[in-house]
């Protein structure tokens, strides 16, 4: 079992609310990816965080947004929630180096947000 | 970008018997494509990965194959067991965008005893 673990595990928001998903990574993981899974389909990449900077993002508007943590935790924020964003949100840890790429990403057991 | 496409969508298979599933990918510079099992209500899990330098792995039970020239990867599950009944994923992402997955959209697959 990785060490990968996320808060909360379920929410109901209504829509245009707010909503901060956290996520805190597998010891000695400094990257974080955050993903979202719409029923049924494969995990859509939204962002990924590493070395507390977002370094790379994708096709998700601003309103999803990002923070990563000193201790390489990461929240997850959505603004202005849409019916559409209900979905599982996941992140994931891997370990980047400055010279060594390590490719592994281990998941966490998700957020299952629902939008009313 | 990379665009992923797997098949196929559902699988059914008896117990024993082998299971294949076909990912094909668009971008040439991907070059590590791994493979996950998400079981109902549970996080997806890293069950192998390959990277572009072979052309296939194996673990026990299950093993990649890749064809860079076609582009396309596939998992083979032999001697399938019920508890091999899961939805599974194949990923694929490239060096320079590192740890950014694209995902297909996922087989699901049953093993009947």
């Amino acid at each position: 079992e990785t060490g990968v673990t996320q808060s909360p595990t379920h929410l109901i928001k209504t829509r245009g609310q707010q909503v901060t998903l956290r996520c805190s990574s597998q010891s000695g993981h400094n990257t974080v990816s955050w993903y979202q899974q719409a029923l049924g389909q494969g995990p859509q990449f939204i962002f990924q965080y590493y070395r507390e900077e977002e370094n790379g993002r994708g096709n998700f508007p601003p309103r999803f947004s990002g923070l990563q943590f000193p201790n390489y935790s990461s929240e997850l924020n959505v603004n202005a929630l849409e019916l559409d964003d209900s979905a599982l949100y996941l992140c994931a840890s891997s370990q980047g180096y400055d010279d060594v790429i390590s490719y592994e990403q281990y998941f966490g057991p998700g957020t299952r947000l629902t939008v009313t | 970008g990379e665009n992923v496409e797997q098949h196929p969508s559902t699988l059914s298979v008896q117990e024993g018997d082998s299971a294949v599933i076909k990912c094909t990918y668009s971008d040439s510079a991907s070059n590590y494509f791994p493979w996950y099992k998400q079981e109902l209500g549970k996080r997806p899990q890293l069950i192998i990965d390959i990277r572009s330098n072979v052309g296939e792995k194996k673990d026990q039970r299950i093993a990649v194959t890749l064809n860079k020239t076609a582009k396309h990867f596939s998992l083979h599950i032999t001697e399938t067991q019920p508890e091999d009944s899961a939805v599974y994923f194949c990923a694929a992402s490239a060096t320079d965008s590192w740890g950014k997955f694209q995902f297909g959209a996922g087989t699901q697959v049953v093993v009947t005893p």
